[in-house]
């Protein structure tokens, strides 16, 4: 099964910052199959991006989903207090699907 | 608005089976997959498995032997069972909904676009 490494573990940000959340995946994973999501405690997930890069439509473009191959990235533009929370990454292109362990943007 | 909501045992006894349903309201059960994901205490999420509407399923090959869900559509709900329970099923049950996509003209499940807000379920005698 395809692992997805996520770092780091813990982020500590002030709101207006910029994040960079990392996802790596121990094989290549094709583009489409990349999804990212939004965990807060005792929340259902929120699908935050799909397809590495596409938003839903509720989603505010300040989340911006990029990479390709084994790397894939979770940028935060201006992260408002809503936004901390815990992120994790998805890959649905190979069976099993697989979730990365997660990282958590705390306030600083 | 569509919205999913677990329900089901918050206990159940070491080697018996443990059920549980996710009722499905606002939307249509046409067109989606439906999943089952779960978090262990401490540990990270892990795909249990989905049934499309058309009652297709697909199982982790790591639960697939204690595994069934199923789908009642004119219901509006779809169920998870697993057999044989152990302390290693304690965790939090989630059930999704996956939105269906082409791949070069072929559909597939896409990402899961709606969950419920989960379901502790305890293994323990």
């Amino acid at each position: 099964e395809i692992v997805l490494t996520q770092s780091p573990g813990t982020l500590s940000l002030s709101p207006g910052e910029r994040v960079t959340l990392s996802c790596r995946a121990s094989q290549i994973v094709n583009t489409m199959y990349i999804a990212w999501y939004q965990h807060k405690p005792g929340q259902a997930p929120r699908l935050l991006i799909f397809g590495s890069s596409r938003r839903p439509t509720d989603i505010p473009d300040r989340f911006i989903g990029s990479g390709s191959g084994t790397d894939f990235t979770l940028t935060i533009d201006r992260l408002e207090p809503e936004d901390f929370a815990l992120y994790y990454c998805q890959q649905y292109g190979s069976s099993p699907w697989t979730f990365g362990r997660g990282t958590k943007v705390e306030i600083k | 608005q569509v919205e999913l909501r677990e329900s089901g045992p918050g206990l159940v006894k070491p080697s018996e089976t443990l059920s549980l349903t996710c009722a499905v309201s606002g939307g249509s059960i046409s067109h989606y997959y439906w999943s089952w994901i779960r978090q262990p205490p401490g540990k990270g999420l892990e795909w249990i498995g989905y049934i499309y509407y058309t009652g297709s399923t697909n199982y982790n090959p790591s639960l697939k032997s204690r595994v069934t869900i199923s789908l009642d559509a004119p219901r509006h709900h779809f169920s998870l069972i697993v057999t044989s329970v152990t302390a290693a099923d304690t965790a939090v049950y989630y059930c999704a909904r996956v939105k269906e996509a082409y791949y070069d003209g072929v559909i597939g499940p896409e990402a899961a676009d709606v969950w419920g807000k989960g379901i502790t379920v305890t293994v323990s005698s």
